[in-house]
């Protein structure tokens, strides 16, 4: 079984600050990861994905996360935070391959970016 | 293009009751995913269908059924409600499985009172 840990349920930064989101994963097989944004009041929209190959993955609007296989950990970065950045952010885990019918989430992080 | 849709986008129900809610995909998926989101919490997964036929299950009791038509709509149906049940529920659809990308509908958002 697969899952997922994000580290700070509530992350605050200032405008224009680096944005660090972190998140561990625990799978048996190789992993899918994913990173989910979500507005108020809103579904969940596809920032990135690892799969396989490059394990430095870049995403939208300005976002990337790096695969990190030793460490186990997948954390999501963006060098300059911008107001609309403010939301909540989900890391998510999938299984390569067989049974790739699930997302396993975490519990997620609010990122609130001050002026 | 339309997304994923869903409906209602909000609904009030009483404890003991019985609600659907439905999902229509983007055109061309085949797979829908059904999650529900507790205020403060990620998504946690219900079912999986892939053309019609259920493929996942989630650690869901039996009052939580779903199904999916020949246009790869889908239903979620949930019996007897419970105040617990009271969530955001979210449709994804996909291709085939999730690992081919995911995209979410805006949800339910059903309150049990």
């Amino acid at each position: 079984a697969q899952s997922v840990t994000q580290l700070g349920s509530h992350v605050s930064v200032s405008e224009g600050a680096l944005v660090l989101l972190r998140c561990n994963y625990s799978s048996s097989v190789p992993p899918y990861l994913f990173w989910y944004v979500q507005y108020p009041n809103q579904g969940l929209q596809l920032l990135l994905k690892y799969t396989t190959g490059a394990t430095l993955v870049k995403g939208i609007n300005g976002f990337e996360a790096e695969f990190k296989k030793s460490e186990t950990s997948f954390h999501l970065t963006k060098p300059s935070a911008h107001m609309s950045d403010a939301a909540e952010y989900f890391c998510a885990v999938s299984v390569s391959g067989g049974s790739n019918y699930k997302l396993t989430f975490g519990k997620g992080t609010l990122l609130t970016v001050n002026p | 293009d339309a997304g994923v849709t869903q409906s209602p986008t909000h609904l009030i129900k009483t404890r003991g009751q019985h609600v659907t809610l439905r999902c229509s995909p983007i055109s061309g998926h085949k797979s829908v995913s059904w999650y529900q989101q507790v205020l403060g919490q990620g998504p946690q997964f219900i079912f999986q269908y892939y053309e019609k036929e259920e493929r996942g299950r989630g650690n869901f009791p039996d009052r939580f059924s779903a199904r999916q038509f020949p246009n790869y709509s889908s239903e979620l149906n949930v019996n007897a409600l419970l105040l617990g049940d009271s969530a955001l529920y979210l449709c994804a659809s996909s291709l085939q499985g999730v690992n081919t990308e995911a995209f979410f509908g805006q949800g339910t958002r059903l309150t049990v009172v």
